[in-house]
């Protein structure tokens, strides 16, 4: 059974800084690695999609690089802003399965001005 | 507005009441997703269609639980006799499935906030 874990829990940092978020998952024969941003009280919003063939992934200020050897995956955020703070989720396609994503608890980041 | 809507955003309900909430989808995808999210956890999922059929359900949706997805767009989760621990953020997905691609991206509606009291 895939398990995955986000670490840290919260972050908070002043704006302009660069950051990175981990995420690590049990089961290394995943499809692919998604990461998503959630406003508290909202939904979901796709950032990323890492397939299982490639390292990387990237969409202006955001960069998310996957290991799958050593069963990680993390999403560096560039010049942070205060609209970057929300929750941080990464999921993984796995388990022989090709559309239920497993999910970690997220990190609640705080960008202060 | 072209992306997944979910109706009711909130609904509050006393314990033993039937709930129903609806999803659409964008409109050309063939996958609908559920999900339920605690507070503090991250979404975990309970059933998954393709077009209408339901392909798969997870062990965390019990007998109370039911979904359809007639005609393979719309769907509707129903809950009968929810009980305090029903309370969660209901979560609906959409993907298009492409042969070229061993998975698709999800796209996630605003979801269905449901109080039980």
């Amino acid at each position: 059974k895939q398990e995955v874990t986000q670490i840290p829990a919260a972050l908070s940092v002043p704006e302009g800084e660069n950051l990175v978020l981990n995420c690590s998952f049990t089961d290394s024969a995943i499809y692919n690695l998604q990461w998503f941003r959630q406003d508290p009280g909202k939904g979901l919003t796709s950032l990323l999609l890492i397939q299982s063939s490639q390292r990387e992934q990237t969409s202006g200020r955001l960069n998310a690089s996957l290991d799958k050897s050593s069963g990680r995956s993390t999403l560096y955020i560039a010049a942070s802003q205060p609209g970057d703070s929300a929750t941080y989720l990464c999921a993984a396609y796995s388990g022989g399965s090709n559309y239920k994503l497993t999910f970690g608890k997220g990190t609640l980041l705080t960008v202060n001005p | 507005d072209t992306g997944v809507s979910q109706n009711p955003r909130h609904k509050i309900t006393k314990r033993g009441q039937n709930v129903t909430f609806r999803c659409d989808p964008i409109s050309e995808h063939n996958r609908l997703y559920w999900y339920r999210q605690t507070l503090g956890q991250g979404p975990e999922f309970l059933t998954y269609f393709q077009n209408e059929a339901q392909l798969e359900k997870s062990r965390l949706l019990s007998d109370r639980f039911s979904a359809e997805r007639p005609k393979g767009s719309f769907s509707t989760l129903e809950i009968q006799r929810t009980e305090q621990g029903d309370s969660a953020m209901y979560l609906c997905a959409s993907s298009l499935a492409a042969a070229a691609l061993r998975t698709d991206t999800q796209y996630f509606g605003p979801g269905t906030r449901l109080t039980v009291l």
